[in-house]
């Protein structure tokens, strides 16, 4: 089963601020990632896949980047609506190979 | 619109037995692969179990094999999760959730554009 490993596990920035989030696989997973925002009490939002593909309706803040085993979530100015959690997620040897997320980035204001 | 809402969830002793439905709308519901993903009290998200639109093709995560199944009824427009033999670390919200375009095979569906608000799982005696 193919890890998720994302650093770091809390990052705190304040509004108008650069955020960069990082995952990193266990083995390639080439581009089969995607990244998902999370705020309490709600369900995920798919924000980039493809490893570099905005979602439908995603701000052009959001961009993602990477192949193979380091990927890299960015926001380019914090809104105050993106404080939340990020999580990655791979698809490499789906199916039947198991979907897997990483562990989440909290993005809190500093 | 999309909307997907799950229920059924609850309080249930270990060893228990609790089904879960999910009910569509707004879409072909029998065009699209669905899934089930769940997330433990404070904790990351898991994915479970996917089902391909005609039910010819099931998946899970090795986690609930043999104790969980995944159904559908195209007729009603529903998601089912039977889960059987429930262990505490079942405790989670689950949540089902599909694809934005016509995804039929369980193959395609691994991103996951619409989710519902899930619901709370509780394993416990």
């Amino acid at each position: 089963e193919i890890v998720l490993t994302q650093s770091p596990a809390t990052l705190s920035l304040s509004p108008g601020e650069r955020a960069t989030l990082s995952c990193r696989a266990s083995q390639s997973v080439s581009r089969y990632l995607a990244w998902y925002q999370q705020k309490p009490g709600q369900a995920p939002r798919l924000l980039i896949y493809g490893a570099s593909n905005r979602a439908t309706g995603i701000p052009a803040r959001f961009s993602g980047s990477g192949s193979g085993t380091d990927f890299t979530l960015t926001i380019s100015s914090l809104e105050p609506e993106d404080f939340a959690v990020y999580y990655c997620q791979q698809r490499s040897d789906w199916p039947p190979g198991p979907l897997t997320f990483g562990g989440g980035t909290k993005v809190e204001i500093k | 619109e999309v909307q997907l809402l799950e229920s059924g969830g609850g309080l249930v002793q270990p060893g228990g037995s609790l089904r879960l439905s999910c009910a569509a709308s707004g879409f072909t519901f029998s065009s699209y692969a669905m899934s089930w993903v769940r997330q433990a009290p404070g904790k990351g998200l898991e994915w479970v179990s996917v089902i391909s639109g005609s039910a010819d093709s099931t998946y899970y995560a090795d986690s609930v094999k043999g104790r969980f199944t995944i159904s559908r009824d195209n007729s009603k427009n529903t998601l089912y999760l039977q889960m059987n033999s429930l262990r505490a670390e079942d405790t989670a919200i689950y949540y089902c959730a599909t694809r934005d375009y016509d995804c039929s095979s369980a193959s395609c569906l691994y991103y996951f554009d619409f989710w519902g608000q899930g619901t709370l799982v509780t394993v416990s005696s």
